[in-house]
């Protein structure tokens, strides 16, 4: 089956920590993207790659770090500076930049 | 900056209703609008994709409208269903900005009663 994974589903995290979210497609998508949910607001952008060893910060890129070592995979480093990073992290990929976004399932990460 | 609002917030109907989500963007230089669905603590899933060229686009019992020129997007969802019950959120992609992200509402959170 052709998707997107997330991994973990759940995951916590002790204050001072980082930690890394995992996002793979099999959907031979260029471009990929990582966003954040919060309760009562709309999806904001954290990082996007258009393109392997490429990546831009978006909207809300302090805290975080990414990499694009492969098509395939981009994953998410939420960093101890993240002030306020408990949310829903939903990943994102599209065959380019101007088509349709499929999402994977999200991680919920809760800071203890 | 590009803002995205979707009224209401929130609709309760009977099943078997026709209804109409909205959706209004402040900047009309747009390249598509994507509506999606989400089910509680889910991901997104993609229902239609209007490109700013197409005037609408029909799914199933889904069809989208779309006027750039007027800044509004309608989502119709004929004959709803309990399992329509899902929070729906519209998505826009600003015109030459590149391989940067959606801009998203905060959704409408419907709910179909049986």
């Amino acid at each position: 089956d052709g998707g997107i994974t997330q991994s973990p589903k759940y995951l916590f995290r002790k204050e001072g920590q980082n930690v890394t979210l995992s996002c793979e497609q099999n959907l031979n998508h260029d471009a990929m993207y990582w966003y954040r949910q919060d309760p009562g607001q709309g999806l904001r952008l954290i990082y996007y790659s258009q393109i392997v060893n490429d990546f831009q910060k978006g909207d809300i890129a302090e805290g975080y770090s990414v990499s694009r070592e492969k098509k395939e995979s981009f994953p998410l480093t939420v960093t101890s500076a993240q002030k306020n990073p408990t949310a829903f992290y939903l990943c994102a990929s599209s065959n380019d930049w101007y088509n349709e976004q499929f999402f994977g399932p999200g991680t919920r990460l809760t800071v203890l | 900056k590009q803002e995205v609002t979707q009224i209401p917030a929130a609709l309760s109907v009977p099943e078997g209703e026709n209804l109409v989500l909205n959706c209004s963007f402040t900047d009309s230089a747009i390249y598509n609008l994507q509506w999606f669905r989400q089910d509680p603590g889910k991901g997104l899933t993609s229902l239609l994709l209007i490109q700013s060229s197409q005037r609408e686009q029909t799914s199933g019992r889904l069809n989208a409208s779309l006027d750039k020129s007027s800044g509004r997007s309608t989502l119709y969802i004929a004959a709803s269903q309990p399992g329509d019950s899902a929070t729906y959120l519209c998505a826009v992609r600003v015109a030459g900005g590149g391989a940067d992200g959606l801009t998203f509402g905060k959704g409408t959170h419907l709910i179909i009663q049986p």
